[in-house]
Order: C-alpha cells, then sequence, then structure tokens
C-alpha cells in the first residue's frame, strides 16, 4: 500500500527565513510525485511534479527536489503570500494519487 | 477557459436527507475523482472514474454514491446513510495516459457541505 508521510505539520517562519519541507514515502515503484499548494477553503492548485531521483524543479521562491525515499519542497526568503498548505502526493501506476495529510506554512511579516 | 466547476460553493443538509454535489470538467479529461477533506485528515478518496459508465470506490465510500453518464461530469450524492457528512468535498479531473505516467490533477474549487 502507497503511504505519504509530511513533516512538519506546520511550520511558522519569518518572512525572508528560507526552510524545507518534507514529503517521505513508500510505494512499490514511483512513478510521479506531486506537490499542490492549497489556499484556506479553495481547491489544491498545482506546482511541480518530479518523475525520478536527483530531479530538480524550481518556480519563483519554490525549489523541489527527489530521492529515492522523499521530496523536499525548499522554500527561500518566504513572504506572506507564500502561507498555504502545501500537499504531496505520489502515483505508483494502477491507482489514483494518494496523498500526504499536508504541512500548514505561515509566513509572518 | 477549460476548466472544473463545483456547485454549490456552500451546501447545508438536514438530518435524514440526500443532497447531490455537481462537478463538470471541460478540459475533455478521461478520469475524474472525488475527495473528502476534514481538518488534520488530508485528502481521502471517495469514488473515482476512469471512463465513462465505470466507476470505482475509493477509501470512503460507504454512505456516498456517484454517476458517470457523460464523460464531463461526475455527480456525487452524500446519502442519510452518510452518519457524519460535514466536511469540504473536492472534485479533480486528469487526463488518462493508459499507464504512461501520470501529469497530475486538476482540482476544482470545492463544496463546503455543513449538517444542520
Amino acid at each position: 500500500e502507497d503511504q505519504v508521510t509530511q513533516s512538519p505539520e506546520a511550520l511558522r517562519l519569518q518572512e525572508g527565513e528560507s526552510s524545507s519541507l518534507n514529503c517521505s514515502y513508500t510505494v512499490s515503484g514511483l512513478r510521479g510525485l506531486f506537490w499542490y499548494r492549497q489556499d484556506p477553503g479553495k481547491g489544491p492548485e498545482f506546482l511541480f511534479t518530479l518523475y525520478s531521483a536527483g530531479e530538480e524543479k524550481e518556480k519563483e521562491r519554490l525549489k523541489a527536489t527527489l530521492t529515492k525515499k522523499e521530496s523536499f519542497l525548499h522554500i527561500t526568503a518566504p513572504k506572506p503570500e507564500d502561507s498555504a498548505t502545501y500537499l504531496c502526493a505520489v502515483f505508483s501506476g494502477n491507482t489514483p494519487l494518494v496523498f500526504g495529510k499536508g504541512t500548514r506554512l505561515s509566513v509572518i511579516a | 477557459d477549460g476548466g472544473i466547476t463545483q456547485s454549490p460553493k456552500y451546501l447545508f443538509r438536514k438530518e435524514g436527507q440526500n443532497v447531490t454535489l455537481s462537478c463538470e470538467q471541460n478540459l475533455n479529461h478521461d478520469a475524474m475523482y472525488w475527495y473528502r477533506q476534514d481538518p488534520g485528515q488530508g485528502l481521502r478518496l471517495i469514488y473515482y472514474s476512469q471512463i465513462v459508465n465505470d466507476f470505482q470506490k475509493g477509501d470512503i465510500a460507504e454512505g456516498y454514491s456517484v454517476s458517470r453518464e457523460k464523460k464531463e461530469s461526475f455527480p456525487l450524492t452524500v446519502t442519510s446513510a452518510q452518519k457524519n457528512p460535514t466536511a469540504f468535498y473536492l472534485c479533480a479531473s486528469s487526463i488518462d495516459r493508459r499507464g504512461r505516467g501520470h501529469v497530475g490533477y486538476t482540482f476544482g474549487s470545492g463544496t463546503r457541505l455543513t449538517v444542520v
């Protein structure tokens, strides 16, 4: 059974204080790892897809990386508008995406 | 613009009532999904459909029903058998690439259901 664990559950940062969110996974053959951003009361928005270990993707202040056991979402010099819940999900080939419980990020000005 | 539309945004249900949540997409996606989101629980899969006239149960299907009569539409009915229906419901769709890799979901904006 595919499993995804995200840590920490919640993270509070000062504006400009860089940090990383972790997504650990157990799957029988990873065929895709996905990061989404979700604002309160809204549907998740797609950020990145990673397919193989060593792959990296960047978008503004966000950078996603992937190893054989986990993925990191690095946030560089965050701003208050980066506050959201960040969701990680995996795909192993035959079933719908399996999601982690998310990390709630708060960036304080 | 292509997208996925959920309605209504807010829905109130009385005890013992069935209610139906709408989900429509114009992305020409083959697969559609329903998730339930509770605080601290993440996204839990209710039902999914990979093709018209076919659907499968997810992890928490009890008390819910779906239909997939058209490619564009995947309504979810919350029945009176669902004992704790208050939650945020998310519909999603994706291209079915027949095992050639997944490109992720497009989500709707959600429906918040409250039992009164």
